[in-house]
């Protein structure tokens, strides 16, 4: 079956300019979350959502970050006045499971972001 | 949350079985244990997933030693494919958790 989709593929974009990224979940999973990951470092979490409701932001690198998900799938995660150190790849996953168990999370190929 | 901690690197051979140990030491109660692969220009792959004692799939094996407070994926037979960075997660299902990837180990496999 299809797997977690993301898009676009590559941003490129300039210093101040907004962006949205976008990721398509698995069918049918509650559970959505996304990471960022810069050159050569771990995954650095961002958000999570259980449906459509995010129990917890506190990843969010600041307020330029925002995120939502509508009808417990789509999700469009914003990044506003883009800076440099906003380059990285964002990922997205999906999950099956509910109420934050870590079960087995789906990725997505990622959103390579370059801020010129 | 448990934090976790592993080897930056390994490098090992092929054909040759490789272990890689995460410590853990305040896992908690209901805390799991997850390991995920992750090559180049990917996202993480989910690998296996346990409690206590032994797990086994078609993939790898996950030992965990009564005290919980580590654990060890075993991966046999390594090919050049396994060349990968390694994630060790611990968490539980309360409702605020934050998934903590950490940089991982990166394994190299050479001919």
């Amino acid at each position: 079956g299809a797997g977690v989709s993301q898009s676009p593929s590559n941003k490129v974009t300039e210093k101040g300019k907004d962006v949205e990224l976008r990721c398509d979940p698995i069918s049918g999973h509650t559970a959505l979350y996304w990471y960022r990951q810069s050159l050569g470092q771990g995954l650095e979490f961002l958000i999570y959502f259980q449906g459509n409701s995010a129990p917890d932001k506190s990843g969010l690198p600041s307020d330029r970050f925002s995120a939502e998900r509508t009808g417990g799938s789509v999700s469009t995660l914003t990044i506003q006045r883009t800076q440099q150190e906003d380059s990285a790849v964002y990922l997205c996953a999906s999950s099956p499971f509910s109420g934050g168990l870590i079960g087995e999370q789906y990725f997505g190929p990622g959103t390579r972001l370059t801020v010129t | 949350l448990a934090k976790t901690t592993q080897p930056i690197s390994m490098d090992s051979y092929e054909g040759q079985e490789v272990n890689i140990t995460c410590s853990h030491n305040n896992i908690a109660t209901n805390d799991y244990i997850t390991w995920y692969q992750q090559f180049p220009s990917q996202g993480p792959r989910f690998i296996i997933q346990g409690y206590k004692t032994k797990v086994t799939n078609e993939v790898a094996s996950l030992f965990i030693p009564a005290d919980r407070k580590s654990s060890t994926l075993s991966l046999p037979r390594v090919s050049l494919s396994d060349t990968a960075v390694y994630y060790c997660l611990v968490g539980d299902e309360g409702g605020s958790y934050i998934p903590t990837f950490g940089r991982g180990t990166s394994l190299i496999v050479h001919p």
